[in-house]
């Protein structure tokens, strides 16, 4: 079973800072996405990477895979408190003979952006 | 998360009833998810589901739990006799009929066992 490890549980920082959260999985990933949750609501899609060494860029946010496809790292610049939330990272696998998988996800990383 | 519709958003039972929680998926998606999340936690895989079939129940318990996706309608879970321990957020997510597309995300159903 594929356990996906994230850190820091807890982030608080002030507006203006950058940060890095990481995440770290037991097996190689098949196919790595990084999502957002906001209170009250489901987690939204940021980015899918699948390519070792690959690094993607969203305005602030910069995500960078690891040669080895086990690691993954994001990186916030300038947080601004709408960055608040739990950022979860997670893996799809899919059953042999179907077309679409589960996804598997760590326990987050909780940020607060303070103003 | 527009498109994947669940409902009711909130459901408060007793310990002992049955819960039944609605997911319709985006339109157009033919896979179905349920995932459950505690507090301060990631979400964990339940059941994948395709129309009239289910594909992966790994991941919910043997008692008490099913779930359906009828050729017609939405995806029903539902929780039988229920217990505090079951108090979560369901969480349903669809993806298209073709390939390994990422899945998109209700807002979930808050569930609370008094």
């Amino acid at each position: 079973t594929q356990l996906l490890e994230q850190s820091p549980q807890f982030l608080s920082i002030q507006e203006g800072e950058n940060l890095t959260v990481y995440c770290n999985s037991s097996s190689v990933f098949s196919s790595l996405q990084w999502y957002r949750q906001e209170p009250g609501e489901g987690p939204v899609l940021l980015v899918t990477v699948v390519t070792g060494g690959e690094v993607k860029k969203l305005k602030r946010l910069t995500f960078q895979f690891g040669d080895a496809r086990k690691d993954s790292s994001l990186h916030i610049t300038a947080a601004q408190p709408g960055d608040t939330g739990l950022y979860l990272c997670a893996d799809i696998t899919t059953p042999h003979g179907t077309n679409a998988g589960k996804s598997t996800f760590g326990d987050g990383t909780t940020l607060t952006v303070k103003p | 998360n527009a498109g994947v519709m669940q409902n009711p958003r909130h459901l408060v039972r007793r310990r002992g009833q049955e819960a039944r929680l609605r997911c319709s998926p985006m339109k157009g998606h033919s896979h179905v998810y349920w995932y459950r999340q505690l507090p301060e936690e990631g979400l964990k895989f339940m059941v994948y589901l395709q129309k009239e079939n289910i594909i992966d129940e790994s991941g919910m318990p043997k008692e008490r739990f099913s779930a359906e996706f009828p050729k017609e309608g939405p995806s029903i879970l539902r929780i039988q006799q229920v217990v505090r321990g079951d108090s979560a957020a369901y969480f349903c997510a669809s993806s298209p009929q073709v390939g390994d597309q990422p899945q998109h995300f209700g807002d979930g159903t808050r569930l609370s066992i008094l």
